[in-house]
């Protein structure tokens, strides 16, 4: 079975500019969470979509934002790029929201360079 | 709320012998549990989850990890480290309040180095 996939790997953009990154997460998997990595930071949780609704939200400004399509593959936006945004971005597919714990499993994340 | 402190940011072991990799927790509602390793360059790996069933849990790679309420504790061990261990490693909750996920709060990671 294919594991998590995102494109692009990797991302260059300059302040002011937006970008989208894509995920498609494993077949029959219906929660994708996306997460930012940072040396200063570590992982934070920005959000988590499930069926086409965002469940639940990290504390991130609105500039950051996300979708996901009928076929459970997501997106997340990032207006008005900051040099601070640069950052490794994670996706994490999960099978089923409903079961009592949430693991999740992990895509090799879109390295944004913002100059 | 949920926290994780992982209580080592590195740790430097010879190859061959033990390893132990702090984790403490923070939770209001019963806890999952989750170590996961990154290599360089490569995305995150479950190395093993405890959920509420054994206390003990068994991962890949000759990992292991007890889950002790009492401690809040989730350290993971391993009796015998390899060159191939060396990376970052990260201890993760999740809590499940009302039906709705929290995500995943994850510690600041140790480093593991192996000495040949």
């Amino acid at each position: 079975k294919a594991g998590v996939t995102q494109t692009p790997r990797y991302l260059i953009k300059t302040r002011g500019q937006q970008v989208t990154l894509s995920c498609s997460p494993i077949s029959g998997h219906r929660s994708v969470s996306w997460y930012q990595q940072t040396p200063g930071q570590g992982l934070q949780f920005l959000f988590e979509y499930f069926s086409e609704t965002q469940r639940n939200k990290g504390n991130f400004p609105g500039r950051f934002s996300g979708r996901q399509f009928s076929n459970s593959r997501s997106e997340m936006n990032v207006s008005t790029l900051e040099l601070g945004d640069s950052a490794l971005y994670l996706c994490a597919s999960g099978r089923d929201t409903t079961v009592t714990y949430n693991e999740q499993f992990f895509g090799p994340g879109t390295r944004l360079t913002v100059l | 709320a949920q926290s994780v402190t992982q209580l080592d940011s590195h740790v430097s072991v010879s190859e061959g012998t033990p390893v132990l990799l702090r984790c403490n927790y923070s939770s209001s509602y019963s806890p999952s549990l989750f170590w996961y390793v990154q290599h360089p360059n490569k995305g995150l790996q479950l190395l093993l989850k405890y959920t509420s069933a054994a206390t003990l849990v068994k991962g890949i790679n000759g990992f292991e990890a007890e889950f002790k309420k009492s401690e809040t504790s989730f350290h993971l061990t391993k009796p015998s480290a390899h060159m191939s261990d060396a990376a970052e490693y990260f201890c993760v909750v999740s809590v499940r309040s009302g039906g709705g996920a929290d995500g995943l709060t994850f510690g600041k990671g140790t480093h593991l180095i192996i000495q040949p």
